[in-house]
């Protein structure tokens, strides 16, 4: 049973506009989120985090938003850029455990010139 | 830092053979992960040790799977014998802290091929 899902395997964003890259959980013990980027043939990289007593947190381009209620998060890229087009990956833990991080199984990210 | 190191990239064996993948973790980092990713399974954690002993194996799909870390720069997985179903990407990763906030970083993969 898949207590992270990542309803769409792919994306297609044109370069400037915004991506959204969305993400359900089922596990209400699930506290801390986090995304991670992944290039072919290379190992995932971490992007962005927020824990559950927020619902905002933003890094330059990227913002991650938590709706707790609607058990969801997303991932948005503003301004999408050619570079952004990869793999990214959901993850969720429970009591701030890296060893308890469950992940999604990816939403692929195709940044159109 | 070189980061986590994998090694090999590539490997593909007859099943029934033995298979032994190598990882040198991010030097001072206490926690190390093994995942492998499938297409029907995404990401899924193997095993994780900290300070060199195992903390949690119960990713670990069967008695064929076995990991080890003698050291904090080394740590083996090793699949005996190895079937069709084990062929997948096999990712080793490490933390600083083993917590949220202290992200994962991982290796590269071995992109196991079993025929």
């Amino acid at each position: 049973d898949q207590q992270v899902k990542q309803n769409s395997p792919s994306l297609s964003v044109q370069e400037g506009r915004i991506s959204i890259l969305n993400c359900d959980y089922t596990n209400s013990m699930f506290d801390y989120f986090l995304w991670y980027k992944k290039y072919p043939a290379e190992g995932p990289t971490f992007l962005i985090s927020i824990s559950s007593i927020k619902d905002k947190n933003e890094d330059g381009r990227f913002t991650v938003f938590l709706n707790k209620s609607a058990k969801h998060l997303s991932l948005h890229i503003v301004p999408s850029q050619p570079g952004d087009s990869a793999v990214y990956f959901c993850a969720a833990s429970a009591g701030g455990g890296a060893d308890g991080l469950t992940f999604g199984k990816g939403t692929h990210l195709i940044i159109q010139p | 830092d070189a980061g986590v190191i994998q090694s090999p990239r590539h490997e593909v064996t007859e099943m029934g053979q033995e298979v032994t993948l190598r990882c040198k973790p991010i030097s001072g980092h206490d926690y190390l992960f093994w995942y492998r990713q499938t297409m029907m399974r995404g990401l899924e954690l193997l095993i994780y040790f900290n300070n060199n002993v195992p903390i949690d194996d119960s990713g670990m799909p069967e008695d064929r799977f076995s990991a080890k870390m003698p050291n904090a720069s080394f740590s083996t997985l090793k699949i005996q014998p190895s079937e069709p179903r084990d062929s997948a990407v096999y990712f080793c990763a490490s933390s600083l802290e083993g917590r949220w906030n202290s992200p994962l970083h991982f290796g590269n993969g071995t992109r196991l091929t079993v025929t």
